[in-house]
């Protein structure tokens, strides 16, 4: 099956620190990307959908200066969590669609960044 | 706008035994799709079952199985034969070709699996 390799696993900084998030497809081209946050015992909550070579959309409610994402390339996504704060904390994780893909197929999931602010 | 609810924040099964989680969405659109998902302790997603809404069979993949009953709104995953490695959190997911590829996941279902 397709793999994703998110990495860091696990991040532990200070305030003020700004952190990036890598999500690599190893073994197909994804146009779109997804980046999801997750709190403690609650579901996922889509940040923003990226396009190769396009800026993201930003869903409601979410900061586009804050989490920074760049879509450079059919296998690489980052997510960059800037001045991050105790509030940033959480579980971050990315998904690819393969280009092409429709509704009908699955996204392709991270095993997700823990990031954690002192 | 469509949304996905899990009324059952926590359920537990026998291993061996039968369970069934629930799910009920709302949506007007027709045409969608409808998923299960699987987040283990290790926190990785994983695709358990998936369903067309045109397709009027349920969706079966080996122990698991779906009902789903379109007029009703309802998704409801029944897992057969529960095994210890079957703890995790359960998704519901809807997606749509008017949404693009964009998931809307239900709050979730902790299961656990007693020996």
């Amino acid at each position: 099956g397709a793999v994703v390799s998110q990495h860091p696993s696990w991040v532990i900084c200070k305030s003020g620190t700004s952190v990036k998030i890598e999500c690599r497809s190893l073994d197909f081209q994804a146009t779109t990307m997804f980046w999801y946050r997750q709190f403690p015992k609650q579901s996922l909550m889509l940040m923003a959908t990226s396009n190769e070579g396009s800026k993201a959309t930003y869903e409601q409610g979410v900061e586009k200066d804050k989490f920074l994402i760049n879509h450079a390339s059919l296998t690489l996504s980052t997510l960059t969590v800037t001045s991050a704060h105790p509030e940033d904390s959480s579980f971050y994780i990315c998904s690819f669609s393969r280009a092409g893909a429709g509704s009908n197929q699955p996204q392709h999931f991270g095993d997700g960044t823990r990031l954690s602010i002192l | 706008a469509q949304t996905v609810t899990q009324s059952q924040p926590e359920m537990s099964v026998q291993e061996a035994e039968t369970v069934t989680l629930s799910c009920t969405y709302d949506t007007s659109e027709s045409d969608y799709y409808l998923f299960w998902y699987k987040q283990p302790p290790s926190r990785q997603m994983i695709l358990v079952i998936r369903q067309e809404a045109y397709k009027q069979q349920n969706a079966t993949e080996n122990r698991f199985s779906v009902n789903f009953q379109k007029a009703a709104k309802s998704f409801s995953l029944k897992i057969s034969d529960s095994q210890l490695g079957d703890a995790a959190m359960y998704f519901c997911a809807y997606r749509s070709p008017e949404r693009g590829l964009k998931y809307i996941f239900g709050t979730g279902t902790r299961l656990k699996v007693l020996a």
